[in-house]
């Protein structure tokens, strides 16, 4: 079965303080992933996404990170908060083409 | 720019009304337009993949069809449990391209 873990499910952080989202995935090796962003009043928007360990694709500039150290975990994180960073964050796998299984989210609130 | 404009962005039908939602896109060289479904606080779920105009997919009260420009996800007979923010997305690159929604409610 596929399965995919994200926490925490919700935070709510200070600007300027770090971050840091985790991503696991049970029941598939080498798995594509990616990290997703959904704010409010915009669709979803891709930020990362992966093909394996320590490989890492950037979409579009931005205070964030992501790191792959293993291969079934992925990470999101930043070093100072913005308050745009609020928003729904959505870690996916992809499972053909166009099709994503997406995990339940972790939402982000930045005060 | 790659683009993907759904319309409504709300939709609110009572049990039994039926409609459609509309999916426009703009990326060039379409490698195929998918359709998700959203419940409130939970990630999308895959709904359909539609790859050539004329295509058609279905799926209980849900029916998706593409044309050259746009794809419409018609709803037959709404339930209450068909209420959800239906997402469309095409294929750029690496990415898939979301559009920002239709949020249908369905009243009893």
């Amino acid at each position: 079965s596929q399965t995919i873990h994200q926490w925490p499910a919700t935070l709510v952080q200070p600007v300027g303080s770090p971050l840091s989202l985790e991503c696991t995935v049970e029941g598939t090796s080498n798995p594509n992933l990616y990290w997703y962003r959904q704010a409010a009043g915009r669709g979803l928007q891709l930020l990362f996404y992966s093909v394996g360990i320590g490989q890492i694709s950037s979409e579009v500039p931005q205070n964030l990170s992501a790191s792959r150290p293993q291969d079934r975990q992925f990470i999101l994180s930043s070093k100072k908060l913005l308050l745009s960073d609020s928003g729904f964050y959505l870690c996916a796998r992809k499972l053909g083409p166009g099709e994503l299984f997406f995990g339940e989210g972790s939402r982000l609130t930045v005060l | 720019e790659d683009q993907v404009t759904q319309s409504p962005e709300a939709l609110r039908l009572q049990e039994g009304e039926s409609s459609s939602l509309n999916c426009s896109y703009t990326v060039s060289g379409l490698r195929g337009l998918f359709w998700y479904r959203q419940d409130p606080g939970k990630g999308p779920e895959f709904l359909f993949t539609l790859y050539s105009a004329g295509e058609e997919k279905e799926k209980e009260r849900l029916k998706a069809t593409l044309t050259k420009k746009e794809s419409f996800l018609h709803i037959t007979a709404p339930k209450p449990e068909d209420s959800a923010t239906y997402l469309c997305a095409d294929q750029a690159g690496t990415a898939l391209i979301f559009g920002k929604g239709t949020t249908l409610s369905v009243s009893s």
